[in-house]
């Protein structure tokens, strides 16, 4: 089975603090995602990669960066936490074949105060 | 604007009764559909797909059925069981268009589904 693990489930910041969210994926996939959960809102994409140092936008990328060093594992960075950051973040990847089926992490709750 | 509409954000059934979620997609371009299903604390799992080619897949209790004409979906689950109890989220993606592919999400119903 897939596994996708993402290092922490619940995270509590401050206001300015830099946050980093790491995500590592098991399967050699080529594809990775980061989104955000919020009620009423579902699923939004910030960033993607489909390569090792590639990166592209999503839907919501104003105020977090990514980092793909390696093709197992995809960071999430919050440069300066913001109150309006706190959300489920979840990360997710799939081959290179085809997109349509994602594998989620378990996601990180973040609250930032 | 969104592309993939999930217009009730609730739905309560009775437990061995059908449950009934609606899609509606406004982008002519998705070929491909999924539904996954999301507990709390938990990432979302994929439950069932569906090509634009078929306009019906059925994969045990779950069923889901493709309307290109009215750009609509729903998924069915006979019968519905406690444990069905989740956030059900609609995606679509255009996997020959020019996004890459990218899954785009409805906004999700929350099932109840009481015993």
């Amino acid at each position: 089975d897939v596994k996708v693990t993402q290092s922490s489930r619940y995270l509590v910041k401050r206001t300015g603090e830099k946050v980093f969210l790491e995500c590592v994926q098991d399967m050699d996939h080529e594809n990775m995602f980061w989104y955000r959960q919020d009620p009423g809102l579902g699923l939004r994409l910030i960033y993607f990669s489909y390569d090792v140092k590639m990166k592209e936008k999503g839907d919501i990328p104003e105020g977090y960066s990514v980092s793909r060093e390696k093709k197992e594992r995809f960071s999430l960075i919050l440069e300066s936490a913001s109150t309006n950051q706190t959300s489920m973040y979840l990360c997710a990847s799939t081959s290179g074949s085809t997109n349509e089926k994602l594998f989620f992490g378990s996601g990180t709750q973040l609250s930032v105060l | 604007d969104q592309q993939v509409k999930q217009n009730s954000p609730s739905l309560s059934v009775q437990e061995g009764r059908i449950s009934i979620l609606n899609c509606d997609y406004t982008n002519s371009m998705f070929d491909y559909f999924l539904w996954y299903k999301k507990y709390p604390a938990e990432g979302p799992t994929f439950l069932i797909s569906i090509s634009s080619i078929k306009d019906k897949n059925e994969d045990g209790r779950f069923t889901v059925f493709l309307n290109k004409s009215a750009k609509h979906l729903s998924l069915h689950i006979v019968p519905s069981q406690p444990g069905d109890s989740a956030v059900y989220f609609c995606a679509a993606s255009a996997l020959h268009g020019g996004s890459q592919g990218n899954l785009i999400f409805g906004k999700g119903t929350k099932l109840s589904v009481k015993p």
